[in-house]
């Protein structure tokens, strides 16, 4: 057990183009959140993953973002013609579904910085 | 919709001094409430998960305590040290939906 990685850890962009994160969870963890914390703030929820499905999106998922979860493993969260609002650090966590206790463990973000 | 509180959003104190975080939210109707420590730049560490129908949780030097129905979660960390500064944050997850709530955070300085 590695635990949650994420890659890259830090992405410089200019405004306008597209990026892509991607999450590897916890090999056995079936469950996957995708969260955005911008400074000062707690992470703000974005989206959830049981297995390869996509069951829950935030109204903060404007149409420029597209998450997806091929094969119910790792994860990619896609922003497109990126603004500079969307600065922020990304986080992945994953948790066990058959553990009922929904525990997330968090890997360690994406900081994005949009110039 | 679950506001989620933290109070105080800053604190500092002295090592070796015991202290107590505060956490609350709006809507009692929560499966379970779970403490992260983040470091700056970082991602979150579980520290503690109190389930419901649970009071209260220890590990080491931690104790998180829940009272479901004043919407009130507390932690307690005793015999501070300078490694414990971190933000704090807890986050709850309500009984329907996949969705976590998360506050703003405390901020922890221990001073050696």
């Amino acid at each position: 057990d590695t635990g949650v990685s994420q890659n890259p850890r830090h992405k410089i962009t200019k405004r306008g183009q597209n990026v892509t994160f991607r999450c590897d969870p916890i090999s056995e963890h079936n469950r996957l959140y995708w969260y955005r914390q911008t400074l000062g703030q707690g992470p703000e929820f974005l989206t959830y993953f049981q297995n390869e499905a996509q069951l829950e999106k935030s109204r903060l998922l404007s149409d420029r973002f597209s998450a997806e979860r091929p094969k119910g493993s790792f994860s990619t969260l896609e922003i497109q013609r990126t603004e500079q609002g969307d600065s922020a650090m990304y986080l992945c966590a994953s948790s066990l579904y058959q553990s009922r206790s929904y525990e997330q463990y968090f890997g360690p973000g994406t900081r994005l910085t949009v110039t | 919709k679950q506001e989620v509180t933290q109070i105080p959003a800053a604190l500092s104190v002295p090592e070796g001094e015991n202290l107590v975080l505060n956490c609350s939210f709006t809507d009692s109707a929560i499966y379970n409430l779970q403490w992260f420590r983040q470091d700056p730049g970082k991602g979150l560490t579980s520290l503690l998960l109190i389930q419901s129908s649970q009071r209260e949780q220890t590990s080491g030097r931690l104790n998180a305590s829940l009272d479901k129905s004043s919407g009130r979660s507390t932690l307690y960390i005793a015999a501070s040290q300078p490694g414990d500064s971190a933000t704090y944050l807890c986050a709850v997850k309500p009984n329907t939906g996949n969705q976590f709530y998360f506050g703003t955070g405390t901020s922890l300085t221990v001073i050696p």
